[in-house]
């Protein structure tokens, strides 16, 4: 199983600056099989990144997605306001698929 | 646009199992080659992938459920199952339902109590 490990747990930032999300994987993902979501309180995650860095349909391009092997990273280039959430990484390129813990991105 | 609809008994006692249907319009659970997921998330924790099905019937489970978990398909009806046994409080959580990665439910709760 493919343990993945999400930095930093919790990220304070202001609105109109850069945000960096780092997701390690224990073992190399293959394919880049790699995705990344957004949740909002009571809400279902919304996905935003796959592939590593594709963007889904309708993701703004200030969100973008790099990496390949065990690390991988999402980047926000400009928050919004509507940005601060929760994010996830998530690995579906074995057969069992896992989840990283979460970044919690907050308003400093 | 495909959408998906979990259903199932918001309230479960302990010891006994957890059943969820879900719903699929817009694509064939029965011809389609995504895989249909389950995930699941406990109040103020994060996400945890319970396992999935292919249309061909193979499945996929967490090793950590793998022992109570079922997901089955109803072509019939274009639906997908989940059957947790021996349920415990440990496992009131939102469970939500997808197809591959980029099409998910809303959630539905389900609370582990007597």
């Amino acid at each position: 199983e493919i343990v993945l490990t999400q930095s930093p747990g919790t990220l304070s930032l202001s609105p109109g600056e850069r945000a960096t999300l780092s997701c390690r994987a224990s073992q190399s993902v293959s394919s880049s099989y790699l995705a990344w979501y957004q949740q909002k309180p009571g809400q279902a995650p919304r996905p935003l990144i796959y592939g590593a860095s594709s963007r889904a349909t309708g993701i703004p391009d200030r969100f973008s997605g790099s990496g390949s092997g065990t690390d991988f990273t999402l980047t926000i280039s400009r928050l919004e306001p509507e940005d601060f959430a929760v994010y996830y990484c998530q690995q579906y390129g074995s057969s069992l698929y896992t989840f990283g813990q979460g970044t919690k991105l907050e308003i400093k | 646009q495909v959408q998906l609809q979990e259903s199932g008994p918001g309230l479960v006692k302990p010891s006994e199992t957890l059943s969820l249907t879900c719903s699929v319009s817009g694509d064939s659970v029965s011809s389609s080659s995504y895989y249909w997921n389950w995930i699941r998330q406990p109040p103020g924790k994060g996400l945890e992938w319970i396992g999935n099905i292919h249309y061909t019937g193979s499945t996929n489970y967490n090793p950590s459920l793998k022992s109570r978990v079922t997901i089955s398909l109803d072509t019939s009806k274009n639906q997908f199952s989940l059957r947790l046994t021996s349920v415990t409080a440990a496992d009131t959580a939102v469970y939500y339902c997808a197809r591959g990665i980029l099409r998910w439910g809303q959630g539905t709760l389900v609370t582990v109590s007597s």
